[in-house]
């Protein structure tokens, strides 16, 4: 199985803070990673995939970043909406694995 | 655009079966891998079982492997999720979520169902 390592699990941030949540994984798996978004008692929301395409309707200050083992996603500018949890997950190959989670939280 | 809702959620005794049922609508159902993933109470994500466009290719993940069982019908645009001698630690919310690009990639997710296994 791949593992998926998340960092940091949680992070304190001030609103128009520039953010990044690193998700490295324990082999290769080209660009097949997931970014998602949860907030409290919601389903989480599809980010991006293929390590740095966004789905439709993302604004343009989430990016992510990343090919092979390494992967980082960043927020540009933290706004009172962006505060949840964010996952990461690999999908290069069965079972699929998700990252443990960063929980974004205002300063 | 894409909707999923979850139904056949609730409370089960230890050993007993649930069937979920997710309705799909606003995409061609029938194109895509589909997927079953849930959250236990204050806990992450773990991915329980994924299927193909056409029910051809199925997985499950260890913990439920021989237990669960995913299907789906494609005139029906439903996607099903046997669950069989049910534990204490299969209580979670489970979502529904529709396949991308790739077949096993995630794209959009349905709300959720709460299934809560006690005695």
């Amino acid at each position: 199985d791949i593992q998926m390592t998340q960092s940091p699990s949680s992070l304190s941030a001030s609103v128009g803070d520039r953010v990044t949540i690193t998700c490295r994984t324990s082999q290769g798996i080209s660009n097949h990673l997931a970014w998602f978004q949860q907030k409290p008692g919601k389903a989480p929301k599809s980010l991006i995939y293929a390590a740095s395409s966004l789905h439709s309707g993302v604004p343009s200050k989430f990016s992510g970043s990343g090919s092979g083992t390494d992967f980082t996603l960043t927020i540009s500018s933290l706004q009172p909406e962006d505060f949840a949890t964010y996952y990461c997950q690999q999908y290069n190959s069965y079972p699929l694995t998700f990252g443990g989670g960063t929980k974004v939280e205002i300063k | 655009q894409v909707q999923l809702v979850e139904s056949g959620g609730g409370v089960a005794q230890p050993e007993r079966s649930l069937r979920l049922s997710c309705a799909a609508s606003g995409f061609t159902f029938s194109n895509y891998g589909m997927h079953w993933v849930r959250q236990a109470p204050g806990k992450g994500l773990e991915h329980v079982a994924v299927i193909s466009y056409d029910g051809s290719n199925k997985y499950h993940a260890d913990s439920v492997k021989g237990r669960f069982t995913i299907s789906r019908d494609n005139p029906k645009n439903t996607l099903y999720l046997q669950m069989n001698s049910l534990r204490v630690e299969d209580t979670a919310v489970y979502y529904c979520a529709k396949g991308g690009g790739q077949w096993l990639e995630i794209a959009s997710w349905g709300q959720g169902t709460l299934v809560t296994v006690s005695s």
